[in-house]
């Protein structure tokens, strides 16, 4: 079945990096776009990145643009979000999920567990 | 910040009919189709309807989508203890390239 599991969360400081991964089973990674989302807490869910299945295009939420970098590495079947400079509002929940396009239908089917992110000092 | 409107919260006892609306534009729902989510505390959303009106294998036909122009709904009905979560809905947005959310809305049941 499908698994996405997410890792790399934890406590940085304001203006430092952090790298999250994403590994996926149990489909054909190469197949589908995958998107980042996060959720601050006790807040709603925001969008944060895509990349198309096979890296040619990326897109990203103003809020992170210049700083997150989203990328994938298809023969690892994993997902990566770079995230530099971060501050005190990155802080959130991140989850990884699969796009799917099915007869004109656009939505993301399964979502990773989550990591957290804690930026502060 | 959100660019899908949801209210905040909706409620009924056991065995009503609630529903949640959702209000975009014509850069979302006005040409994208609606999927909606469903999350419980400390855990990851489900995709709960997609494509404005399908259901996922396993999801209850209590459940149901619709869309009309820019606004898009979603009714639980014959609501029961266990439907008390958030719910948000989703679509593209073509004017930010990405992926948007509603605001989200807490069901309670009384």
């Amino acid at each position: 079945q499908v698994q996405l599991v997410e890792s790399g969360g934890g406590v940085v400081q304001p203006g430092r990096s952090l790298r999250l991964s994403c590994a996926a089973s149990g489909f054909t990674f190469s197949g589908n776009g995958m998107h980042w989302v996060r959720q601050a807490p006790g807040k709603g869910l925001e969008w944060v990145a895509d990349i198309w299945n096979d890296g040619s295009k990326q897109y990203y939420a103003d809020s992170v643009k210049g700083r997150f970098t989203i990328s994938r590495d298809n023969s690892k079947n994993t997902l990566y979000l770079q995230m530099n400079s971060l501050r005190a509002e990155d802080t959130a929940v991140y989850y990884c999920a699969r796009d799917v396009w099915h007869n004109s239908a656009y939505y993301l089917d399964y979502w990773g567990q989550g990591t957290l992110v804690t930026v502060s000092s | 910040q959100s660019v899908l409107t949801q209210p905040p919260s909706a409620s009924g006892t056991p065995g009503q009919w609630v529903t949640i609306s959702c209000s975009g534009s014509s850069s979302n729902i006005g040409s994208k189709t609606v999927n909606w989510y469903q999350q419980f505390p400390g855990t990851a959303p489900k995709l709960l309807i997609y494509g404005n009106n399908q259901r996922p294998s396993g999801v209850p036909d209590r459940f149901s989508g619709s869309k009309s122009g820019t606004s898009a709904s979603l009714a639980i009905s014959g609501l029961q203890s266990e439907d008390e979560a958030d719910y948000y809905c989703a679509a593209w947005g073509d004017s930010l390239n990405g992926y948007v959310f509603g605001t989200g809305t807490k069901v309670t049941v009384l």
